[in-house]
Parts: C-alpha cells; structure tokens; sequence
C-alpha cells in the first residue's frame, strides 16, 4: 500500500525568502508523483508531476521539485514566494499502471506567506 | 479549458436527510471521483467511477453511495446523513491513465445539524 506523509502541516515565510515544502512517499511498486494546490475557496490545481525521467521538475508559478528515489522524497522549492503563494499545499502519489488506481494525497502544508 | 462544476458551494442539511451532491464534467473524461476533505486529514478518497455505471470504493465509503448513468455526471449519496458527515465535498475528473492530472471541482461545503 501506499502513503505519503507531509510532515509540516504549516509553514510561515516572509515574502521574498525561499521556502521548501516536504514531502515522502511509500511504495512497493513505481510511482508518479504530483504537487496540488489549493487557493483559499477554491479547489486543486495542478501545480507539477514527476512522471520519469529527470529528477527536477518545473511547475507552474515558479514553483519546482525533485524527485529522490533512495529517499523517497519529492519535496517543492521555491527561490522568492509572493503573497499570492500563500495557500494549502498536497503531495500525492499514484502507481504506474491502469485507469483504475487511486491518487492518494498527504494531509497537506499551509504555505503562509507574511510581507 | 476542463470544467468540473459542482450543484451547490455550500448546503445545510438536517441529520437524518437524504442528500444529494452533483458533479458535471465537459472534457468527456473517463474517471470521475469524489473526495472529502477535513483539516488536518487531507484528501480521503470516498468512491470513484471509471466508466459509465461503473464504480469502485475507496478509503471511506460508509455512509455514502454513488449514481453514474451518464458520462459527464457522477452522484454523490448520503442516505441518512449524520452530523459526522459535515465536510467539505471535491468532485474530481481524469481522462484515461494514472498519471494524467486530475481536474477538481470548486467543492461543496456540507453542513449537517
């Protein structure tokens, strides 16, 4: 079975700071990974998905992740976060494989950006 | 764009009413889920369909049950709905395989008294 576990369920930044977001998976089998966010009010976005391939991947909003499979970790980066990042923020994994596998999402991180 | 609309933003029932919620798609998707979300517990998957009168349980499917008659429209059923049912409610649409996005709804937010 698999789970992911967002250890900070709140993360307080100052504008302009960087900031990463954590995030670890479990699995037996091969995995694709994504980052959701969820703006106050409103419901997920797609924010980027690690499929195979390069480890680094690039999302929308400047946002990027990398994918470490001996740590089984996908944590979100961001250099410089913006008011407007703030917001909830989901990792979530899925198997490989057919139409019917789940999506299974951590409990989430509030991104809570300060001027 | 994909839409995913949702009947209702917000909806106040009494314990003991059964409720209906309704979720529309307009990207011809195959799968179609319906979530809970609740602080701290993140995203609990409730049922899924992956086709047309198809539906697959997930994490949480007690109290609830699902309709899928047409492509676009998945239900969600709360029976007898219980105070313990008082959530915000996200639809969600996915075309084909696993690693392909899935599009939300703006969700629905229950109140059961």
């Amino acid at each position: 079975a698999q789970s992911v576990t967002q250890l900070d369920s709140q993360v307080p930044v100052f504008e302009e700071a960087p900031v990463e977001l954590r995030c670890n998976y479990s699995s037996s089998v091969s995995v694709y990974l994504f980052w959701y966010v969820q703006y106050p009010n409103q419901g997920l976005q797609l924010l980027l998905k690690y499929l195979s391939g390069s480890t680094l991947v690039k999302g929308i909003n400047g946002f990027e992740a990398e994918f470490n499979k001996s740590q089984t970790s996908f944590h979100l980066r961001k250099p410089s976060v913006h008011i407007s990042d703030t917001a909830e923020y989901f990792c979530a994994v899925s198997e490989y494989g057919g139409a019917t596998n789940k999506l299974i999402f951590g409990t989430g991180t509030l991104l809570a950006v300060q001027p | 764009d994909v839409k995913v609309t949702q009947s209702s933003r917000y909806l106040v029932k009494r314990t003991g009413e059964k409720v209906f919620l309704e979720c529309v798609q307009d990207m011809d998707h195959e799968n179609m889920f319906w979530y809970r979300q609740d602080p701290g517990l993140g995203l609990r998957l409730i049922y899924f369909s992956y086709d047309v009168k198809m539906k697959e349980k997930g994490d949480i499917p007690e109290g609830y049950s699902v309709s899928r008659e047409k492509k676009e429209r998945f239900s969600l059923i709360l029976e007898s709905a219980s105070t313990n049912q008082t959530s915000m409610y996200l639809c969600a649409s996915r075309a084909g395989l696993s690693y392909n996005e899935q599009f939300f709804g703006p969700g629905t937010r229950l109140t059961v008294l």
